[in-house]
């Protein structure tokens, strides 16, 4: 079955760091260039950055809201994506979806996981 | 800073046909801009609807069409029905600074 699960989500203060995966499962993961997506409570998706394939490098992109404090990776070997998030600010709250970004479009996505910084 | 438009809000009777568009602020979308609709109900994630400005991704039912109309990519909704009541959300790539840009959604009524 073809499948994202993102983990790692959770409460965290202003200023902190907080660091997500995605599991992949069920196609090729190292062919694919992976993005993460946030959606803060009652408002629309945002795309936040995206990885390419080690064929390209594994280059990153980043959305401005986030470029410098956020890096996204990954690991092949485990099929697996990170987001590391660092001197999250409250605006950050949101749930984080992963999602393959194959052609043109994302294609399969991870169910969210729930990220909440408060103090 | 360009920004994606969508119509915020849209209702369509049970049968009906619903347009929805994805525009820019500043120029007109073309197919070179990849565009690309998404489908999202309350609490779930989102599902891939149609890519490439018409090519259906699969297991997409044929009443959900993508075009470009005049400056602006469209999805139409043909013989809607009630489980189209969603929030749908469009994707420009607007270059390789930026390479996706979501639209601020369109919430779809069915009544």
């Amino acid at each position: 079955e073809v499948q994202l699960v993102e983990s790692g989500g959770g409460l965290v203060k202003p200023g902190g760091s907080l660091r997500l995966s995605c599991a992949a499962s069920g196609f090729t993961f190292s062919d694919v260039w992976m993005s993460w997506v946030r959606q803060a409570p009652g408002k629309g998706l945002e795309w936040v950055g995206r990885i390419k394939n080690k064929a390209n490098n594994e280059a990153t992109d980043y959305a401005a809201p986030v470029k410098d404090r956020f890096t996204i990776s990954r690991d092949d070997s485990r099929n697996t994506l990170y987001l590391q998030m660092n001197s999250l600010k409250t605006e950050d709250t949101a749930v984080y979806y992963c999602t393959t970004e194959r052609g043109s479009a994302f294609d399969i996505w991870g169910q969210g996981t729930m990220v909440t910084v408060s103090s | 800073q360009t920004v994606v438009t969508q119509e915020p809000s849209f209702s369509v009777s049970p049968g009906g046909t619903a347009t929805l568009t994805c525009g820019l602020t500043s120029g007109s979308v073309s197919t070179s801009n990849y565009p690309s609709w998404y489908q999202q109900t309350p609490g779930q994630a989102p599902r891939t609807l149609i890519y490439n400005t018409n090519t259906r991704s699969s297991g997409v039912p044929d009443r959900f069409s993508g075009s470009i109309l005049g400056n602006k990519a469209a999805l139409t909704i043909t013989g809607a029905q009630a489980d189209d009541e969603s929030d749908y959300y469009c994707v420009l790539h607007l270059g390789s600074g930026t390479p996706r840009v979501f639209g601020g959604g369109t919430k779809l009524t069915v009544l």
